[in-house]
């Protein structure tokens, strides 16, 4: 079957615009994660989704960013008032439910603040 | 919270030679350990992974160690390939109720051929 799909693929914006970002988890994985990963580093936790709830936000920076998945499949990454530091890769993954289950990513969505 | 270090951040073989790279941990706790192979500009695909009840795993010619004692795990590629050149990150999962991640900063695997 199909992997995560993330969209857009790349996204370039003005300081202080507001942004969503998509992601399609694979069939059937209730459990769906935000990343951020910037240039040189390893992906860095957002948000973790387990069906419709957000089961740990800590990762999220600020107020700016907010993350829903209204059916428990797709899920929306919005961030408001974005600033230059916002620019990185967003990286989505998705699992099966249960602990130590392997997480795959999509190709995630180069966001960058001008 | 969780603490994951990796070394050596660049590593350069000659094709044929195996590559080694190590992280640490700081969570005894911690109990799930994947690794993860990224290409330029592609996702991180896992490449293998290990539960802490078991001290090796290997696919291939891949293989993971964990030691728990000394809150260490190592990945090992054996006869090394130009394709496997890419960064490679270690991560760990704690052992509390939350599935995420926490990331090594990576290591830039280069073979030579």
């Amino acid at each position: 079957g199909a992997g995560v799909s993330q969209t857009p693929s790349n996204k370039v914006t003005e300081k202080g615009k507001y942004v969503e970002l998509r992601c399609d988890p694979i069939s059937g994985h209730t459990a769906l994660y935000w990343y951020r990963q910037s240039l040189g580093q390893g992906p860095e936790f957002l948000i973790y989704f387990q069906g419709t709830g957000a089961a740990d936000d800590s990762g999220l920076p600020n107020d700016r960013f907010f993350a829903v998945r209204p059916e428990g499949s797709v899920s929306t990454l919005k961030i408001q008032r974005t600033e230059r530091g916002d620019s990185a890769v967003y990286l989505c993954a998705s699992s099966l439910t249960g602990p130590n289950q392997p997480q795959h990513f999509g190709d995630g969505t180069r966001l960058s603040i001008l | 919270g969780e603490n994951v270090e990796q070394h050596p951040s660049t590593l350069s073989v000659q094709e044929g030679d195996s590559a080694v790279i190590k992280c640490t941990y700081s969570d005894s706790a911690s109990n799930y350990f994947p690794w993860y192979k990224q290409e330029l500009g592609k996702r991180p695909q896992l490449i293998i992974d290990i539960r802490s009840n078991v001290g090796e795993k290997k696919d291939q010619r891949i293989a993971v160690t964990l030691n728990k004692t000394a809150k260490h795990f190592s990945l090992h590629i054996t006869e090394t390939q130009p394709e496997d050149s890419a960064v490679y990150f270690c991560a760990v999962k704690q052992a509390d109720s939350s599935y995420k991640l926490i990331f090594g900063s990576g290591t830039r695997l280069l073979v030579r051929p």
